[in-house]
């Protein structure tokens, strides 16, 4: 099945620093989700963006929507051990308008 | 905690058996979504339903079957169990028309190992 191009795939950093990740696509999304996952659970929700150019924060996160509307990216500033986890980009609509297609995620390690 | 419940967590079948999932919904939400999540890979999109009706569905052949239940709760079902069929599979349910089902809130999942 069709995915799309997270990078990068995995990450190490040390708390306290700033975190960058992107995600694009071939396709046109009308929205961009951002999840993460943490072992044995499911995907919760971080961000959603509606809108090209959208550039959105929720406390330490923030994510834009490209003005393409084929690539998003996330931010993390200040990080912290609890950010560590698998993070997802997904986008939906262009016709497809009744699901998600996800990245294969970043696996976001964080050293105290 | 999203409130939305999946069940079993965990179960192991053998090649050729069939196998049956089950999801209940977020209260207020009335679309349910299913994904397969293969280890190391984002989960991909198996079907929706919506009104107790399918309303779109991925590339996963027929022996992948589902219902929605009028309180909107779910069921997944595999028949025909084959090894590539191991994986963790999640529900999501969502509010449909809000903009186009986009913030889906998923389940833990059910792992599923199929020996």
């Amino acid at each position: 099945g069709q995915q799309l191009n997270q990078s990068p795939q995995s990450m190490f950093i040390q708390e306290g620093e700033d975190v960058s990740m992107n995600c694009t696509s071939s396709s046109i999304f009308n929205t961009w989700l951002w999840y993460k996952q943490d072992p044995g659970e499911g995907p919760v929700l971080l961000i959603a963006l509606y809108k090209a150019g959208e550039l959105t924060s929720n406390g330490r996160l923030t994510a834009q929507f490209g003005i393409t509307r084929k690539d998003s990216f996330l931010n993390i500033s200040a990080s912290i051990p609890s950010d560590v986890g698998i993070y997802f980009c997904a986008g939906q609509g262009g016709g497809s308008n009744y699901k998600l297609t996800f990245g294969k995620g970043t696996l976001l390690t964080v050293n105290p | 905690e999203t409130g939305v419940t999946q069940s079993p967590t965990h179960l192991i079948k053998t090649r050729g058996q069939q196998v049956t999932l089950r999801c209940s919904s977020q209260s207020g939400h009335n679309t349910v979504s299913w994904y397969q999540q293969a280890l190391g890979q984002g989960p991909q999109f198996i079907f929706q339903y919506y009104r107790e009706e399918e309303n779109g569905r991925g590339n996963f052949p027929p022996r992948f079957s589902g219902l929605q239940f009028p309180n909107y709760s779910s069921e997944l079902n595999v028949n025909a169990l084959e090894l590539d069929d191991s994986a963790l599979y999640l529900c999501a349910s969502s509010l449909a028309g809000f903009r186009g089902t986009g913030e889906l809130f998923f389940g833990e999942g059910s792992r599923l190992t199929v020996l």
